[in-house]
């Protein structure tokens, strides 16, 4: 099985709002993975764990807070969101975080900020 | 640092045609390659992967990439298209013991004609 999840599929939120985006896998992988995909561009790393610990913030503003409850799940909090940050946030996981390491990417979830 | 160039932002090609779809790598140690496919609001899913070994890889649905070192390409294939095989197709490589980072080409479209 190399299904990862995401909920929810489809997110509007008005620039006050808190919010969260959550993604689990079970394949055992310890690394997982937050990007940021607009339109008809590639996905953008925002955010490495490794062993559920931070290994890597690609300098993303604070509005945008992970957390990795245990290595199966994975959420980012949003908080003060720009219309800018509408976006599809894709979430993939890997199996240690190693360059060698294949991502299997999760559906996405699509938000958009008003 | 490692990168790709995807030549072609969008190849439209007959059904029943060859699809050829080029990248091509600059990377400073051994590189590992993927290819993703992304179809309509849906997540990337990987098509195949090169590491080492045999240069020519095989992988879903009818895919094929040729690893040059020579040329430093890796260019997928396809001898027939399909109406299904619509979609946005991202040529990726890993970085090296120092680079965490899976880098995208740009992207490459492609439509399908009947």
């Amino acid at each position: 099985d190399t299904e990862v999840t995401q909920t929810p599929k489809h997110l509007v939120m008005g620039m006050t709002n808190k919010k969260s985006l959550k993604c689990e896998q079970h394949m055992g992988h310890r690394a997982m993975y937050w990007y940021k995909q607009k339109a008809k561009k590639p996905p953008e790393l925002m955010f490495v764990y490794s062993y559920e610990k931070l290994s890597i913030n690609e300098s993303v503003p604070s509005r945008f807070s992970p957390e990795c409850p245990n290595s199966s799940l994975l959420n980012l909090h949003l908080h003060a969101l720009q219309p800018e940050d509408s976006a599809l946030y894709l979430c993939a996981s890997g199996r240690s975080g190693q360059f060698t390491d294949t991502q299997y990417f999760g559906p996405g979830t699509r938000l958009t900020v008003l | 640092a490692q990168s790709v160039t995807q030549l072609g932002s969008h190849v439209s090609v007959s059904e029943g045609a060859l699809v050829l779809l080029r990248c091509n790598y600059s990377s400073s140690v051994p590189p590992y390659l993927f290819w993703y496919v992304q179809y309509p609001n849906q997540g990337l899913q990987l098509l195949l992967k090169y590491t080492t070994g045999a240069t020519l890889v095989k992988g879903i649905n009818g895919f094929e990439a040729e690893f040059k070192k020579s040329e430093t390409s890796f260019h997928l294939t396809k001898p027939s298209a399909h109406m299904s095989d619509a979609a946005e197709y991202f040529c990726a490589v890993s970085g090296g013991l120092d680079d965490y980072k899976l880098s995208f080409g740009a992207g490459t479209t492609v439509t399908v004609r009947a």
